[in-house]
C-alpha cells in the first residue's frame, strides 16, 4: 500500500519569498514516481513537478524544485520567490508500478501568498 | 501541447438519475483513470482502465458505477443512479505507460452537483 502525508493544512508567504510544502510518504514498491499539483480556485489539476526513485538529483521545473530525501521518504516542493497567482492548494502524490500506475494523493497543503 | 479533455464541465443532476461523464484522453497514451474529489477533500483514486478492461478499482467502485471506451477514444465514467454523496469533482487521467517516468496527466474536471 503507498500513502502520503502533508502535513501542513495551510501556509502562508510572502509575495517573493520562497516556500517550502512538505511530503513524507510511504510505500513498498521497489521503483515509484513523486509528483507535484497545484489546484486553483477553478479546480483543475495542474502537473508542476516529478521526481523518480531512482533520480540521483533533485528535479527543478523554473521555480519549483523537489528536495528528495530518499532515506527520510520526503519529497518537500520548493517555490522560490513566490507570486500572488501560486495562491492555490497543492498536493504531493506518488504512483508506482504494482498498483496498475494509480496515483495515491497527500491531504494538500493551501498555500496563501500575501502580497 | 496535447490535454485531456472532459466534458461537460458542470453537471447537476437529481438523486437517483443517470450521468455519464466523459473524457478525451491525450491520444497516444494506453492507462486511464478516474478520481473522485468531494469538495475539500483529498482526491480519491476510482478506477483504472487498460486495454479495454479495468485493471484495478477502488472500494469506492461499487456496481452503481462503470467505464467504458466506447469507440477508441473517449473514455466515459457512468453512475447508474445517483446519490447525494456522489456530488464531487470527477477527475479523468492517461499516462503513456507505467514508467515511473510517465507522468499521469488530469484533465479539467467534470463538477457533479446531486440535489
Amino acid at each position: 500500500a503507498q500513502k502520503i502525508t502533508q502535513t501542513q493544512p495551510g501556509m502562508f508567504v510572502q509575495e517573493k519569498e520562497a516556500v517550502t510544502l512538505d511530503c513524507t510518504y510511504d510505500t513498498s514498491d521497489p521503483s515509484y514516481g513523486l509528483f507535484w499539483y497545484k489546484q486553483p480556485s477553478s479546480g483543475e489539476m495542474i502537473f508542476l513537478i516529478y521526481q523518480g526513485s531512482y533520480d540521483q538529483q533533485n528535479a527543478t521545473e523554473g521555480r519549483y524544485s523537489l528536495n528528495f530525501q530518499k532515506a527520510r521518504k520526503s519529497a518537500n516542493l520548493v517555490i522560490s520567490a513566490s507570486q500572488l497567482g501560486d495562491s492555490a492548494m497543492y498536493f504531493c502524490a506518488m504512483s508506482g508500478y504494482t498498483n496498475a500506475g494509480k496515483s495515491t494523493f497527500g491531504d494538500g497543503t493551501t498555500l496563501t501568498v500575501k502580497p | 501541447e496535447p490535454e485531456v479533455t472532459q466534458t461537460p464541465s458542470h453537471q447537476v443532476t437529481q438523486m437517483g438519475q443517470e450521468v455519464i461523464l466523459r473524457c478525451v484522453p491525450i491520444s497516444n497514451h494506453l492507462y486511464f483513470y478516474w478520481y473522485r474529489q468531494i469538495l475539500g477533500q483529498k482526491v480519491e483514486f476510482l478506477v483504472s482502465f487498460y486495454n479495454n478492461e479495468i485493471s484495478e478499482k477502488s472500494e469506492i467502485f461499487d456496481d452503481q458505477f462503470s467505464v467504458e471506451r466506447p469507440d477508441g477514444s473517449n473514455f466515459t465514467l457512468k453512475i447508474r443512479s445517483t446519490k447525494l454523496e456522489d456530488s464531487a469533482m470527477y477527475f479523468c487521467a492517461s499516462r503513456t505507460g507505467l514508467a515511473i517516468t510517465d507522468t499521469q496527466y488530469f484533465g479539467p474536471g467534470t463538477r457533479l452537483t446531486v440535489l
